[in-house]
């Protein structure tokens, strides 16, 4: 099985802040990686997919890129409404998530 | 607009079974491949199993493999997913999700089931 290792598992930043997740593949998936959004009690939403392609109607502030089996989620320009948990899923055999990133108000 | 609602989750003994539903609206069902998802109270994502538009094509995670069956009613665009045998570690939300394009990763999302499984 493809495991995804998130880091960090946990993040703290404000408003206005670029933050940096990353997610490494224990083999090599390509470009079939993808990010989601999930904030508690609603439905996961997908941000990225294929590694750096913005999903419509996802704010440009969002972008993904992959180096190697090293994939990145940068959100530039922190607001209110990005505090939440961020998952990335590779999809190249079957489907794994990695276990998370928890984003927190400073 | 696209709509996934998931019915049947409850409170359930382990080794008992349980039966999940998921209605869809708002798109053409069968131009779809579907699947489960589920999150445990406090965990991450899990997939947990996808069937493809015409039920051709039906995968499972290891862990539920043998033990939960997915299915799907076209004319009723419905999504099924048959849990036996289970056990304390499958409590978890459990969410209905639109695959893309057949490619394993998913649009759109329901709100999501409740499943326990308790002594």
């Amino acid at each position: 099985d493809i495991q995804l290792t998130q880091s960090p598992a946990s993040l703290s930043a404000s408003v206005g802040d670029r933050v940096t997740i990353t997610c490494r593949a224990s083999q090599n998936v390509y470009n079939y990686l993808h990010w989601y959004q999930h904030k508690p009690g609603k439905a996961p939403k997908l941000l990225i997919y294929a590694a750096s392609s913005l999903r419509s109607g996802v704010p440009s502030r969002f972008t993904g890129s992959r180096s190697g089996m090293d994939f990145t989620l940068t959100i530039s320009g922190l607001q209110p409404e990005d505090f939440a948990n961020y998952y990335c899923q590779q999809s190249y055999s079957l489907s794994t998530f990695g276990q998370g990133t928890r984003l927190e108000i400073k | 607009e696209v709509q996934l609602v998931e019915s049947g989750g409850g409170l359930v003994q382990p080794g008992t079974s349980l039966r999940l539903s998921c209605a869809a609206s708002g798109f053409t069902f069968d131009d779809y491949a579907m699947h489960w998802v589920r999150q445990a109270p406090g965990r991450g994502l899990e997939w947990v199993s996808g069937i493809n538009w015409n039920s051709g094509d039906i995968t499972y995670a290891a862990s539920v493999k043998g033990r939960f069956t997915i299915s799907r009613d076209n004319a009723r665009n419905s999504l099924f997913l048959q849990m036996n045998s289970l056990k304390l570690e499958d409590t978890a939300f459990y969410y209905c999700v639109r695959d893309i394009g057949a490619s394993y990763y998913f649009d759109f999302w329901g709100p999501g089931t409740l499943v326990t499984v308790s002594s």
